[in-house]
């Protein structure tokens, strides 16, 4: 089953307001990536954390790794409507290798305008 | 540079049918994969292969068969579509592990 639990699963913002998402595993990862998918799109790599207690910044968005490195999170700050679709975050498993990227179920946002 | 091409975009398929989905990508990648989406329920990782030649399976591999005969292409196939396949196809790539993955534009089918 899914070792990577995000939530919430939907959240609806009215514009301007801010948005986090929250992705735990169940194992210590040694990298998580985050995507956006846009409604009717495929998924679109953001960014990918490797350190423990990294912080990442693009423009409005702001992206954590928790320092056990089994947690992480994505905030946007005061939202808007181009912000709306689902964000993933993706972590690698596989008994020591590195090539199965499995995902979350994703955080679907909507933006009211 | 086209990136990660799937054919086709669009499916029907009757149940006991068989088919298969064409991915394509024209960087280099050694790492392809193909995944699955379904409402409520993310990305599901189909198979996976780390080159010509080498495949694995992944979360949900059952009723799904890969081949990768070259580094550029890794087709999906049904091998007797049921209704439960009825999904967005995603395949996907990467230059390595740990790298980010290149999705292609995904395939709608629907099995009836």
């Amino acid at each position: 089953g899914q070792q990577v639990m995000q939530i919430p699963q939907y959240q609806h913002v009215q514009e301007g307001e801010d948005f986090t998402t929250y992705c735990n595993s169940s194992t210590t990862l040694s990298n998580i990536q985050w995507y956006k998918q846009r409604p009717g799109g495929h998924p679109v790599f953001l960014i990918q954390l490797v350190k423990s207690g990294e912080v990442k910044k693009q423009k409005r968005l702001t992206f954590q790794f928790g320092e056990a490195k089994k947690n992480s999170s994505l905030h946007i700050t005061a939202t808007q409507t181009t912000d709306v679709g689902t964000y993933f975050c993706a972590g690698p498993y596989g008994g020591g290798s590195n090539y199965k990227l499995t995902f979350g179920k994703g955080t679907l946002l909507t933006v009211n305008p | 540079n086209a990136g990660v091409t799937q054919t086709p975009k669009f499916q029907v398929l009757k149940t006991g049918q068989s088919m298969t989905l064409q991915c394509a990508q024209d960087m280099n990648h050694e790492y392809m994969s193909w995944y699955r989406q379904d409402p409520g329920m993310g990305l599901r990782l189909i198979h996976y292969s780390v080159g010509a030649g080498i495949t694995d399976q992944g979360e949900v591999p059952n009723g799904y068969n890969v081949s990768r005969s070259t580094t550029e292409d890794f087709p999906l196939r049904l091998l007797s579509a049921a209704p439960s396949q009825t999904s967005v196809y995603f395949c996907a790539s990467r230059l390595k592990a740990d790298e980010k993955l290149f999705f292609g534009s995904g395939t709608q089918l629907s099995v009836l």
